[in-house]
Order: C-alpha cells, then sequence, then structure tokens
C-alpha cells in the first residue's frame, strides 16, 4: 500500500542536541512538506520542498533545517537554535499538475518532547 | 499566519444528529480543503471545493463555499460516534501546493 511513513513515532531531546525527523513516502509525489502542530491548534508550515534538491522556507523555519536528495525522502532537523521544539510534527506529500487541486497525504506524525 | 478561523472551537451532540463546523479565511483562494483527525493522528483528507464551485457532497459530507463572503462551511449528516475528531479547513491560495490551517473543531459524538 502506497503512503507516508514518519518515524520515529516519539522522540526526546536533550538540551544542546540537534534530532532528526524521518518521513518517507511511496506515493511518487513531487512535493512534500513538514507541519508542527502545538496542542489545540492547527498547522503551521515549517519548511517545504516542491521538487529534488530545492525547498523553501515556511512560516516557522527558524530553528529547523530540511534536505531534499531523493523523491521519496524529506527529514526534518530540528536543531539546538530551536528552544520551543516540544510539539507533533506532521509530514505530507502531495502530488503535483493534475490540475486545479490536490490533496495532501499526511503521514501519522512524531511527538518531540524535551528531557 | 493562520488565515483560516474556525467556529466553533468544540462541538459535542449525540449520535444520529447533524453537526456544522463554519471556516472563515481572509485573502482568494484555488480551492478549500476539510481535514479530519484522529486523537494522535496525521490529518486524512475530506473533500475539496474550488473557488468556482458553491456546494460538494461526498457521503454524508455536505461542504458549501460562499466566495464573496469567504467563508465555508461543513455539515456531517446523522452523525456516528466514530466521528468523533478534530476537523480543520485549510486553504489552498498559490501555486506551490501550500495550505494554510484553521485551528480546528472538535468535534464529539456521544453514542
Amino acid at each position: 500500500d502506497g503512503g507516508i511513513t514518519q518515524s520515529p513515532k516519539y522522540l526526546f531531546r536533550k538540551e544542546g542536541q540537534n534530532v532528526t525527523l524521518s518521513c518517507e513516502q511511496n506515493l511518487n509525489h513531487d512535493a512534500m512538506y513538514w507541519y508542527r502542530q502545538d496542542p489545540g491548534q492547527g498547522l503551521r508550515l515549517i519548511y517545504y520542498s516542491q521538487i529534488v534538491n530545492d525547498f523553501q522556507k515556511g512560516d516557522i523555519a527558524e530553528g529547523y533545517s530540511v534536505s531534499r536528495e531523493k523523491k521519496e525522502s524529506f527529514p526534518l532537523t530540528v536543531t539546538s537554535a530551536q528552544k520551543n521544539p516540544t510539539a507533533f510534527y506532521l509530514c505530507a506529500s502531495k502530488k503535483t499538475g493534475g490540475g486545479s487541486g490536490q490533496p495532501q497525504h499526511f503521514g501519522d506524525g512524531t511527538r518531540l518532547s524535551i528531557l | 499566519s493562520q488565515q483560516g478561523e474556525e467556529d466553533p472551537q468544540a462541538l459535542s451532540i449525540q449520535e444520529g444528529e447533524n453537526a456544522t463546523m463554519n471556516c472563515s479565511y481572509k485573502t482568494s483562494i484555488n480551492n478549500l480543503q476539510w481535514y479530519r483527525q484522529n486523537s494522535g493522528r496525521g490529518l486524512v483528507h475530506l473533500i475539496l471545493i474550488r473557488s468556482n464551485e458553491r456546494e460538494k457532497h461526498s457521503g454524508r459530507l455536505r461542504v458549501t463555499l460562499d466566495t464573496s463572503k469567504k467563508s465555508s462551511s461543513l455539515l456531517i449528516t446523522a452523525s456516528r460516534a466514530a466521528d468523533t475528531a478534530s476537523y480543520f479547513c485549510a486553504t489552498d491560495a498559490g501555486n506551490t501546493g501550500k495550505l494554510i490551517f484553521g485551528q480546528g473543531t472538535t468535534l464529539q459524538v456521544k453514542p
């Protein structure tokens, strides 16, 4: 079955540590997105990529970094510069082209907490 | 930036009743989408309505869009306990596929 896999499901970060969240998709989608969700809130866009080897900052990119070396993979690194990283992180992908409007497909998220 | 504002923030109804959620947004859009999120899970796409459409149906779901008022509503008819979840509207306004999400409505359907 095609889909998006995020790992790990739970992650703990120590002070001063960088951590990387994995996102893999086998939907053959060109576009991929990272969102942050805080309790009781909607999703806020961190980074997005419309094509391999290219990515753009979203609304809250400070303290985060990404790479897009392969179509299937879009890992997110939460750096030590992100002072409030505790949140639920969601990865999504989308087919580009095919007319006006394609939905995004989401993984099941990674919950990041501070130790 | 949050574009969508959803109302109500929380809704509690009995099984069999209808649930209506509203979404307002600020700028012109290409389309508006509704997603569902079960607790601790990712979002699942429910329905997409384009800016030139006024109403769309999918099973027990009915979505309306009023671009003059910059608002949309999601109606779930004959609700079931399994419909308990958070529901988000999201607007697609550019050519990058970026979505801007509202804060969501938490729906509880009591059996």
